[in-house]
């Protein structure tokens, strides 16, 4: 039971690249997410998904874009990467709008 | 805005001792809120959570308690061990939309337990 897989695992991308993280969940919950963590800020969401085929915008959306066309899969994209988006990236999905959010063991993204 | 504050940032303890790690939330709307461990990386994972129809919650070593008048909870560790270091995030939920109530975090706190 693999619960939430993000990939890759790591990436270093040079300014003005574009990427796409992957985000899949195996517990057929209908709530994902997208946050980002930096130093001494805790994790602030970026975009989030209440279902197969919506997105919405949460915290921090600036210069990101994300799809939710399958309900195990969500994905988060730069189109152009800037050095203010190298962070530590985490997915979350959750049974229920209010309630237990399960987290994948994040991406590493550092930008040049 | 929507904030939770988390104190302290760091905190070391003997092992076996008590830990305790206090939040503070604005919005008097949020009505759950999760506690996360979270070990080097990892993601965050869910340790407790509580209801704010509840004042108390306990699951073996660890306890959660709310004050909804003061609008702050805390995180309570007994007979801390090593394998309790780790970085804990308090976490609040806020006005959302589409059935969803988005949680804001705390900055977090560093537990390190010394043998």
């Amino acid at each position: 039971n693999a619960g939430v897989t993000q990939t890759p695992k790591f990436r270093v991308l040079k300014t003005g690249q574009s990427m796409t993280l992957l985000c899949a969940q195996d517990m057929n919950h209908e709530y994902m997410y997208w946050y980002r963590q930096d130093p001494g800020m805790g994790l602030r969401l970026i975009h989030y998904s209440v279902g197969e085929g919506t997105t919405a915008k949460g915290e921090v959306p600036d210069g990101y874009n994300v799809s939710r066309l399958k309900k195990q899969n969500f994905l988060l994209g730069l189109e152009s990467a800037a050095p203010s988006q190298t962070s530590v990236y985490f997915c979350a999905s959750s049974r229920r709008g209010m309630g237990p959010q399960h987290f994948g063991d994040g991406t590493r993204l550092s930008i040049l | 805005g929507e904030n939770v504050e988390q104190h302290p940032s760091t905190l070391s303890v003997q092992e076996g001792d008590s830990a305790v790690i206090k939040c503070t939330y604005s919005d008097s709307a949020s009505n759950y809120f999760p506690w996360y461990k979270q070990e080097l990386g990892k993601g965050p994972q869910l340790i407790i959570d509580i209801r704010s129809n509840v004042g108390e919650k306990k699951d073996q070593r660890i306890a959660v308690t709310l004050n909804k008048t003061a609008k702050h909870f805390s995180l309570h560790i007994t007979e801390t061990q090593p394998e309790d270091s780790a970085v804990y995030f308090c976490a609040a939920s806020g006005r959302g939309s589409g059935g969803y109530n988005k949680l804001i975090f705390g900055a977090g706190t560093r537990l390190a337990v010394h043998p």
